[in-house]
């Protein structure tokens, strides 16, 4: 089945710190991967998608198929940063997959 | 265009009522998603209809869960009866691209 792990709950760092939030998908065809950012109390918004190689707020995530991941980086945080994050996946149609999430908290 | 629309914003209900979660999506989007969102399970997919017709209501609960697209631009998410376990914030979303609405926070005591 298909499935998206994201194994931390909860990372924390201080601002200007390196940000790696860990995404691990199961599939065997080829998925279309998501980020998804949550700030306090507002609605689900698309941070960046595979497919489109961009970089979003200083964010960028790397499919790596070998090893079946799709990880979020940013190598300085801000306070700005801190929200729930979430992976998610879509194999054949708009239906996504969304990993349990992770809450990012940026300390000054 | 206002995004996606949801009513209401917040629901305090007590247990064994009717809820009915409300839902806009935004103008010419041809899927739309209804989503629970708990701090244990994340978010969980609970129905998705394409073109008003519900594809895939594998994600629902339960029978006291029920979920109507009548038209394109309208749909409800509806528990009957309620219970404190459903406590939870409800998303609704509508593609291409998966636009979110705000959300409704429903708590049952």
């Amino acid at each position: 089945a298909q499935r998206v792990t994201q194994p931390e709950k909860l990372l924390s760092v201080f601002k200007g710190a390196p940000v790696e939030l860990k995404c691990n998908y199961s599939y065997s065809g080829s998925p279309e991967l998501f980020w998804y950012v949550q700030y306090s109390r507002q609605r689900l918004q698309l941070l960046l998608r595979h497919i489109s190689r961009e970089s979003i707020k200083g964010f960028t995530a790397d499919l790596n198929k070998g090893e079946t991941s799709f990880h979020l980086k940013k190598p300085f945080a801000q306070e700005e940063d801190s929200a729930m994050y979430y992976c998610a996946l879509t194999y054949n149609t708009d239906k996504l997959i969304f990993g349990t999430g992770t809450r990012l908290q940026v300390f000054p | 265009d206002a995004g996606v629309i949801q009513s209401p914003r917040h629901e305090v209900t007590e247990m064994g009522q009717e809820v009915t979660l409300r839902c806009k999506p935004i103008s010419g989007h041809d899927y739309l998603f209804w989503y629970r969102q708990t701090m244990m399970r994340g978010l969980e997919l609970l129905i998705y209809f394409n073109n008003n017709v519900p594809i895939d209501d594998s994600g629902m609960p339960e029978d006291r869960f029920s979920a109507k697209m009548p038209n394109a631009s309208f749909s409800t998410l509806k528990i009957q009866p309620s219970e404190p376990r459903d406590s939870a914030v409800y998303f609704c979303a509508s593609s291409p691209q998966q636009y979110f609405g705000p959300g409704t926070r429903l708590t049952v005591t």
